[in-house]
């Protein structure tokens, strides 16, 4: 079975500080792996994801994430943190065909200081 | 971009009785639904797949007689929360893949009910 662990369930950075938001998985098959954030009362939306090709891959709001297939990562990073950044994110990896159901993280809030 | 609503965003019920969320996609179509669950400080959870005029597929350890789901149309999947109990208190959400537009892994989320059962 797929899983999903993201370490830390809080992170505190300052504005304009890097981000990074680690995920790893595990997988008996190559992975689909997306990185969603959500807002408070919101649904969650997509950031980025992985499905095949170039391994680094940008999302919206100036994120990016490095496929790792060698140490099993999917870990989320921003060059410079926005007040606007705060927010739950979850790492989730696609189980079952379809690539539509999906296994979470169990997030991680990040929370950005002035 | 597409959305999910879901009603209510939050609901408080009493022990035993019966309580029915419902997600819709408000301006595409979808075939399959899917419902999570997430406690407190855990990861959401899948509970179910909801199909358009078939039987909804449950994840294993789910209780199908408890948690009803009906997909009564291409826009609306609804779940009921049978005979609640405080265990059943969680956090409920769905989501939709597009019949038409994006790729084989695009599904947008709704915002979540919370449920508390007292």
């Amino acid at each position: 079975a797929q899983s999903v662990t993201q370490l830390g369930s809080h992170v505190s950075v300052s504005e304009g500080a890097l981000v990074l938001l680690r995920c790893n998985y595990s997988s008996s098959v190559p992975p689909y792996l997306f990185w969603y954030v959500q807002y408070p009362n919101q649904g969650l939306q997509l950031l980025l994801k992985y499905t095949t090709g170039a391994t680094l891959v940008k999302g919206i709001n100036g994120f990016e994430a490095e496929f790792k297939k060698s140490e099993t990562s999917f870990h989320l990073t921003k060059p410079s943190a926005h007040m606007s950044d705060a927010a739950e994110y979850f790492c989730a990896v696609s189980e079952g065909t379809g690539f539509q159901k999906l296994v979470f993280g169990t997030g991680t809030r990040l929370l950005v200081s002035p | 971009g597409a959305v999910v609503s879901q009603h209510p965003s939050w609901v408080i019920c009493k022990s035993g009785t019966s309580v029915k969320i419902e997600c819709r996609s408000l301006d595409f179509q979808a075939t399959t639904m899917f419902w999570y669950r997430q406690f407190p400080k855990q990861s959401l959870m899948l509970m179910a797949t909801s199909n358009e005029g078939s039987k909804a597929t449950y994840e294993q350890g789910v209780e199908k007689d408890k948690f009803l789901i009906n997909h009564a149309s291409l826009t609306l999947s609804t779940l009921t929360v049978t005979s609640a109990h405080p265990e059943d208190s969680s956090f409920y959400i769905c989501s939709a893949p597009p019949i038409a537009g994006g790729s084989t892994d695009t599904q947008y989320f709704g915002p979540g009910t919370r449920l508390t059962v007292l």
